[in-house]
């Protein structure tokens, strides 16, 4: 029972370079999430994706794009890194409907920018 | 939505009962109370969720207060893995999408259990 699954778990990037985060869920789930979570802080909503085809922005959306690739798969793509986006990301997803507010999240992408 | 306080972090003895108090003084008739917790750095996880009524499942047992202005997350027998910090929030429950469904996690409570 894998859940919401993040990749990669740790990557190192240097100013300007472009890299994706990738997220599967594996449990049908309409709605998925980018959040990033700074030392000592709590998480901050990137963007969300209502359904399949849909996206939109969060609380702090400058600098990120995704992609929802299909029902599965929530892509959190950086075009040209900054120190300041230096994080913890994680992925999370949620069934609309019966199950209300409980959000799943993955195991989180430690990414250094340097 | 609603805001919530809690305690910055507590001490909890191993084996004994860790209760973790939430004020949401200012919660709507249709917001729910949520807990989550996040063990070091690793992705947040569900506890319990609950409106007026105390709830208990196999984590955790939440007790609101009658006029639903605080609450407190029981965890009965805690363990050093329990050691976490703690989110206390509140929310609407519904069918929402979107960013309407987004959890919004303050700071928490950092429980440490000692031996």
């Amino acid at each position: 029972n894998a859940g919401v699954t993040q990749t990669p778990k740790f990557q190192v990037l240097k100013t300007g370079q472009s890299m994706t985060l990738q997220c599967a869920q594996d449990m049908n789930h309409n709605s998925m999430y980018w959040y990033r979570q700074d030392p000592g802080m709590g998480l901050r909503l990137i963007y969300y994706s209502a359904s399949e085809g849909t996206t939109d922005k969060g609380e702090v959306p400058n600098g990120y794009n995704v992609s929802r690739l299909n029902k599965r798969e929530f892509s959190l793509r950086l075009e040209s890194a900054a120190p300041s986006q230096t994080s913890v990301y994680f992925c999370a997803s949620r069934l609309s409907g019966g199950s209300g507010n409980t959000i799943y999240f993955g195991e989180g992408s430690w990414l250094t920018v340097v | 939505d609603a805001k919530t306080t809690q305690p910055t972090s507590m001490d909890c003895a191993e084996g004994r009962a860790a209760n973790l108090p939430c004020n949401h003084s200012t919660i709507s008739g249709n917001e729910y109370v949520y807990w989550y917790r996040q063990i070091h750095s690793q992705g947040p996880q569900y506890i319990i969720h609950g409106l007026k009524n105390n709830e208990t499942n196999e984590m955790a047992s939440l007790i609101i207060t009658e006029d639903r202005k605080s609450s407190t997350l029981i965890l009965p027998h805690a363990t050093l893995r329990d050691t976490a910090v703690y989110y206390c929030i509140v929310r609407v429950f519904g069918n929402y999408g979107g960013s309407q469904g987004n959890l919004i996690f303050g700071k928490g409570t950092k429980l440490s259990v000692k031996p």
